[in-house]
């Protein structure tokens, strides 16, 4: 398996722009997580999916973002408008359980919002 | 509040020179807590998982420990390929899938 597969690697935009983050998870894995890491507030859980429902979206910051999950290979996370705070790199997680299971990162997405 | 504490937030070893890092934590009844490596660009790696105080795991040169408050990870003997970024995360009991990550410890480690 190729693992998790993140695309953009590098993302540059201007402040008000849309921003569409795209993941595929590893096949068969029924979690999915997007996170977010900077270097002010670490690693924090945006939302997650469990068989393609999203189950907790406690750390999505504001109505901006948004993340859908259309189908078990396949999930987004957009920001809409963008602003220089969401400057960060946003990774994409999956597992197979969720329950003690460990965390398959991809190699995330490094957004600049200009 | 369920909260993650690792210290300290930069360490600088010489190879050979042995050391330990810290996890400190507060939570709801620990289901699990998690040690990953990050390297730079790259997303954070799985090393081990503890589920309770006592507990000890081992890969290579890497220890891992868990008492009721924090957990070590303690590295023998260091080599540089172990320069990275750990990262301690924690799950509380109720939170299926939700990790809570510490801000990390990059560790350096000069030939």
């Amino acid at each position: 398996d190729a693992g998790v597969i993140q695309s953009p690697r590098h993302e540059v935009t201007e402040m008000g722009q849309e921003v569409t983050l795209r993941c595929k998870p590893i096949s068969g894995h029924d979690y999915l997580f997007w996170y977010r890491q900077t270097m002010m507030r670490g690693l924090e859980l945006l939302i997650y999916f469990n068989n393609n429902v999203p189950i907790d979206d406690s750390g999505m910051p504001e109505d901006r973002f948004s993340a859908k999950m259309p189908n078990a290979s396949f999930s987004t996370l957009k920001i809409q408008p963008s602003e220089p705070r969401d400057s960060a790199v946003y990774f994409c997680a999956s597992s197979e359980t969720g329950v003690n299971e460990k965390l398959f990162f991809g190699s995330g997405t490094q957004l600049s919002v200009l | 509040e369920d909260q993650v504490t690792q210290s300290p937030e930069a360490l600088r070893l010489q190879e050979g020179e042995s050391s330990s890092l810290n996890c400190s934590y507060t939570v709801s009844g620990l289901r699990g807590l998690f040690w990953y490596r990050q390297d730079p660009g790259k997303g954070p790696e799985f090393l081990f998982t503890l589920y309770s105080a006592g507990e000890e795991k081992e890969k290579e040169r890497l220890k891992a420990t868990l008492t009721k408050k924090e957990s070590f990870l303690h590295i023998t003997a260091p080599k540089p390929e172990d320069s990275a970024t750990y990262l301690c995360a924690v799950q509380a009991a109720g939170n299926t899938g939700k990790l809570i990550f510490g801000q990390g410890t990059t560790l350096q480690v000069k030939p």
